[in-house]
């Protein structure tokens, strides 16, 4: 059975550094790319990147570029999403997910993380 | 904004036929495909459709999409009170370089 499993909910300040894992089991980790998805209170889906573990290739979405730092360590099947300087506006749920194959979709979905980022 | 927009809201009564729509443009839906998401109260979204028209394996024939230009629509025959939840379709953008989604669409079941 394909799993993603997410680590737990984190509070932190402003200005403050996190890392949030994405461990795959029940599937080949290297083989799929994992993607990151954010999900502010209340809101809609937006698409942070991409991550492949087989090659640690990455694919930033331009209004995120720059804000995120995408990750994965075959080793152990963990996908990483980090933050070298958390804001406020950073707060969400971050999901990570499986890109299906060769298209567009995410066919696995993580628990979500909830980031709070609060003084 | 949504790159792709969606109606915030669609309701039906159990048992009826409910379609909801999914407007882009070229840069998206109309030259790659489209996927839709079933989000229940408190949990991660879920896989319905893929491919414009492609069910995973477990996901009732109930369940269906469609895609025309650059439009999409997912269609859920018999519906049920499980059903209730937040849908979303996704592409992607060849102009963002990026995955896109729509901004949701509330079902209700009356």
């Amino acid at each position: 059975e394909v799993q993603l499993v997410q680590s737990g909910a984190e509070v932190k300040k402003p200005g403050e550094s996190l890392r949030i894992s994405c461990k795959g089991s029940g599937y080949r980790f290297t083989n799929y790319w994992i993607g990151w998805v954010r999900q502010m209170p209340g809101k809609d889906l937006e698409w942070l990147g991409l991550i492949y573990p087989g090659g640690s290739d990455s694919r930033y979405s331009p209004s995120f570029q720059g804000q995120i730092t995408l990750s994965a360590d075959k080793s152990i099947s963990t996908a990483y999403l980090q933050w070298s300087s958390l804001k406020a506006s950073d707060t969400a749920l971050y999901y990570c997910a499986r890109r299906g194959g060769s298209g567009s979709h995410f066919d696995y979905w993580g628990q979500g993380t909830l980031v709070t980022v609060s003084s | 904004q949504s790159v792709l927009t969606q109606p915030p809201s669609v309701s039906a009564t159990p048992g009826q036929k409910v379609t909801i729509s999914c407007s882009g443009s070229s840069a998206n839906i109309g030259n790659n495909y489209v996927s839709w998401y079933q989000q229940l109260p408190g949990t991660a979204p879920k896989l319905l459709i893929y491919d414009n028209d492609e069910r995973p394996s477990g996901i009732p024939d109930r369940f269906s999409g469609s895609k025309s230009g650059t439009s999409a629509t997912l269609g859920i025959t018999g519906l049920q009170t499980g059903d209730e939840a937040d849908y979303y379709c996704g592409a992607w953008d060849s102009s963002l370089s990026a995955v896109v989604f729509g901004g949701g669409t509330k079902l209700t079941v009356l």
